[in-house]
Formats: structure tokens, C-alpha cells, sequence
């Protein structure tokens, strides 16, 4: 089945506390990003990669990290969690510019 | 950070009637116009890219008009059913970055 999957689903960390969060996806695409959802914000995206060892900023990139060291896997990185980065995360992936984005489940991540 | 809006913020439609809702863009650095529907609890899913102006898509009762020009694109839901209620984005794509808006919430009241 073509799908994007995220791990943890849900996750309660502590301030300064390194933490990452997989995402995998099994249609070779080409195109993969983070986005955050917070309410009344919409999705923003975090970071963006074109393609293997090709990443980039999206619009909301402080405080977090990627890398694109294979084409299925694009782990989002926080190395000293904030409680303003409690949010919903989601990982997609898609073709290219021109093509549909396939959303991952979700990650619900709290930092007290 | 694009600035992409869409109106109304929410809005409520009695079951059989039809409606259309509004997402605006920057005319310039034009890629692609994505349209996802969200349902709560779910993750979003896509209902149309649209990239050449003119462009129209149509998916069952929903279909969105594309207007590169001025910015804009249109979504219509023909004889609303409760299942269409869920939160409907748009999505600008330029220079590599999909900047979405806040999505507009629809409620299908029976």
C-alpha cells in the first residue's frame, strides 16, 4: 500500500530534551517536506527536500533540523525543544511541484 | 512568507444547497494551485492541482476554477452532503515552497 508513515504519533517531552521524528514513504517520490499545524495558522511548512541531499528552508525553519541521506526517509530533528514548538506535525511527499502532496497520519508533539 | 488567504473562514450550508468559497494567492512566481480536503482527525488529502490559468477540475460535486492573473481560484461544492463537511485548503506553490492558507471550514447541517 503507498502510503507516508510517521513515528511516534504522539509524543510529551521536556524542554532541552533532543528528539526526532521519522517520517518513510514507499512511492519513490522525489519531492518530501514537514509542515506544522497550529491553530488559526493553517499548515506552515518547516523544511522542504528536493531530492537526496537536496534540503531547504520552508517558512518556519528555527529550531529545527532534516536530512535527506536516502530517498524514502526524511526525519524531522529538534535538538533542544521549546514549548512554543508543541504543535501537529505532518510529513508529506509527492512527485514534484506539479503533483498531489501525500500527507503522512500525523505527530502530536507536547514540550513542557 | 506568501501570503495566501482564504474566505470565508467558516461557513455553514443546509444539505442539498451549494456553495463556493475563495483562495487567494500572489500573481507572481506562479507554480501550482493545490486544493486538500481535511477531515477532522485525519490527514489532508488532495483534491485538485491546477497550474495553467483558465484551469477547471471537477471530482464529483466539487470542482475549482483557477485565475493566475488576478491571483485567485474558486471552490464549489454542488448539493452539499454532511460527508462534505471537513476543512478545505489551498495550497500556493512557488519557488519550491507550498505556503497553504488557513483553510475554510465547512459545516453540511442535514
Amino acid at each position: 500500500e503507498a502510503q507516508v508513515t510517521q513515528n511516534p504519533r504522539y509524543l510529551i517531552t521536556v524542554t532541552g530534551k533532543k528528539l526526532t521524528v521519522t517520517c518513510s514513504q514507499n512511492m519513490n517520490h522525489e519531492y518530501m517536506s514537514w509542515y506544522r499545524q497550529d491553530p488559526g495558522l493553517g499548515l506552515r511548512q518547516i523544511y522542504y527536500s528536493m531530492n537526496v541531499e537536496v534540503t531547504d528552508k520552508g517558512d518556519v525553519p528555527e529550531g529545527y533540523k532534516v536530512s535527506r541521506k536516502e530517498k524514502r526517509n526524511f526525519p524531522l530533528i529538534l535538538e533542544s525543544p521549546s514549548p512554543n514548538q508543541t504543535s501537529l506535525y505532518f510529513c508529506a511527499s509527492s512527485w514534484g511541484q506539479n503533483n498531489e502532496q501525500f500527507f503522512g497520519p500525523g505527530t502530536r508533539l507536547t514540550v513542557l | 512568507i506568501l501570503n495566501v488567504e482564504q474566505s470565508p473562514q467558516s461557513l455553514h450550508v443546509q444539505e442539498g444547497d451549494s456553495t463556493n468559497f475563495t483562495c487567494s494567492f500572489p500573481s507572481s512566481n506562479f507554480y501550482a494551485l493545490h486544493w486538500y480536503r481535511w477531515e477532522t482527525a485525519k490527514s489532508p488529502e488532495a483534491l485538485f492541482v491546477m497550474t495553467l490559468n483558465g484551469d477547471e477540475k471537477k471530482k464529483g460535486r466539487i470542482s475549482a476554477t483557477l485565475n493566475t492573473k488576478e491571483g485567485y481560484s474558486y471552490l464549489y461544492i454542488k448539493g452539499s452532503q454532511p460527508e462534505d463537511s471537513a476543512t478545505y485548503l489551498c495550497a500556493f506553490f512557488g519557488d519550491y515552497k507550498l505556503s497553504f492558507g488557513a483553510g475554510t471550514t465547512v459545516t453540511v447541517r442535514a
